[in-house]
């Protein structure tokens, strides 16, 4: 089974600049979450699709990042335009659906975004 | 609002020492407590996980203990190896209901020297 794939790996913007992060997860998964850890403090919860719906949006910063999961397979999540702050790693993470007691969260390898 | 503080945020210890990580919630509807381990360049695993109804779980060299009424949870791996050597994070969730949001912990850099 394919785990959850993050693409690109790592991205260097300048500021003013935009980036889109794109996530394919587990075949299968209706969950879908992307979060974000700054510069070795914790691991922020953004967003929660279940299928193309978004359930939870509550952790999303601004309104300069825009996250989309078209028909409810991969997503993925722009900044537009980056400020040096959204710097950091950006995890994407899947679970089947239902509770996290039945369905934990898979996370991907995650995209290191650096803004200069 | 919710949080999850952790400690240390650094261990080194001996090969075959153990090694013991805390957390602390503060959300007091949180019931399940996963811990996550992520190696170099790799995302968050997860290695254990206690609901609410449990105060202990182990698998292995790894054990999890739980303290509802502190508000603690706590992370053992007894005779450490090298490749233990991580980053760990303790996260809280309200289990209940269809999500699947993690409130995480700042993360313990741990080193076992050989």
């Amino acid at each position: 089974e394919a785990g959850v794939t993050q693409f690109p790996s790592h991205s260097v913007i300048e500021k003013g600049q935009t980036v889109t992060l794109r996530c394919d997860p587990i075949s299968g998964h209706d969950n879908l979450y992307w979060y974000r850890r700054v510069m070795g403090k914790e691991i922020k919860f953004l967003l929660h699709f279940v299928k193309e719906s978004k359930q939870d949006e509550s952790g999303m910063p601004n309104n300069r990042f825009l996250a989309e999961r078209t028909g409810g397979t991969y997503s993925t999540l722009k900044v537009q335009p980056a400020e040096l702050e959204d710097s950091g790693v950006y995890f994407c993470a899947s679970s089947q659906g239902g509770t996290v007691f039945n369905s934990p969260l898979h996370f991907g390898n995650g995209t290191r975004l650096t803004v200069t | 609002g919710e949080n999850v503080e952790q400690h240390p945020s650094t261990l080194s210890v001996q090969e075959g020492d153990s090694a013991v990580i805390k957390c602390t919630y503060s959300d007091s509807a949180s019931n399940y407590f996963p811990w996550y381990k992520q190696e170099l360049g790799k995302g968050p695993q997860l290695i254990i996980d206690i609901r609410s109804n449990v105060g202990e779980k182990k698998d292995q060299r790894i054990a999890v203990t739980l303290n509802k009424t502190a508000k603690h949870f706590s992370l053992h791996i007894t005779e450490t190896q090298p490749e233990d050597s991580a980053v760990y994070f303790c996260a809280a969730s309200r289990g209940s209901g269809n999500t699947g949001k993690l409130i995480f912990g700042q993360g313990t850099t741990l080193q076992v020297k050989p």
